[in-house]
């Protein structure tokens, strides 16, 4: 078992749906959660970011944690085609007595297709 | 433009060759990640440097090797090439003490033929 599932899709939606992307993990030591979008023949790029339970807003993106469902969230309302990416979501544990970022954890990607 | 820059963009090259993939990571940042994506595997996380040290080993191949210059930019280097190598590597930096994640480049889409 992977310590994060995503579901690959692809994903497709008429514009302005609200979508929703979601992720889960098996590893309770996870503190901090992000989100990615990766545009095609791109790096991807920061998108959203959690720290341990919670939402977070950020326009039209929410970002939502479950740590007691070990379930991440990313939700898009009024989609638009410019949202029509892979989303990738990342997860690490807090940094170790040094201070040093622990490894990135990846979910595979959700292929988005937002359509006019 | 993210600030991280690699080149080449793109590589074609014949199996069992050698290649060299260079990073130039954010100003500012000293830790620099390399990673390998393709469509079957996502993105793997294949090894980090901190200041020009090794801070971190992932799934990388003993064919393949790494390392971070004085001035910060880092050189991954990939031998007796296979199909299987086949993929988009991006190089990430970071400030360490930053849990926010990574700033990416754009990549370089390798394909050995």
């Amino acid at each position: 078992q992977k310590e994060v599932e995503q579901d690959p899709g692809p994903l497709s939606v008429p514009e302005g749906a609200i979508v929703s992307l979601n992720c889960t993990y098996s590893n309770s030591a996870f503190q901090y959660f992000m989100w990615y979008r990766q545009y095609s023949r791109k790096g991807p790029e920061l998108l959203m970011y959690t720290y341990s339970s919670g939402n977070k807003e950020d326009g039209r993106f929410t970002a939502q944690v479950d740590k007691s469902s070990k379930y991440i969230s990313l939700f898009i309302r009024d989609s638009q085609p410019s949202d029509s990416a892979t989303y990738l979501c990342a997860m690490s544990a807090r940094p170790d007595n040094a201070g040093n970022n622990r490894k990135l954890i990846w979910g595979l990607g959700t292929s988005l297709a937002v359509n006019p | 433009d993210s600030g991280v820059t690699q080149t080449p963009k793109h590589l074609i090259t014949a199996t069992g060759q050698r290649v060299t993939l260079r990073c130039s990571p954010r100003s500012g940042d000293l830790s620099v990640y390399w990673y390998q994506q393709s469509l079957d595997q996502g993105l793997q996380f294949l090894i980090q440097y901190y200041n020009g040290e090794e801070r971190a080993k992932g799934n990388i191949l003993e064919r393949f090797s790494a390392q971070q210059f004085p001035d910060l930019h880092s050189e991954l280097n990939l031998s007796s090439l296979e199909l299987g190598d086949s993929a988009l590597y991006f190089c990430a930096s970071s400030v360490v003490a930053d849990v926010r994640g990574y700033t990416f480049g754009s990549g370089t889409r390798l394909t050995v033929v």
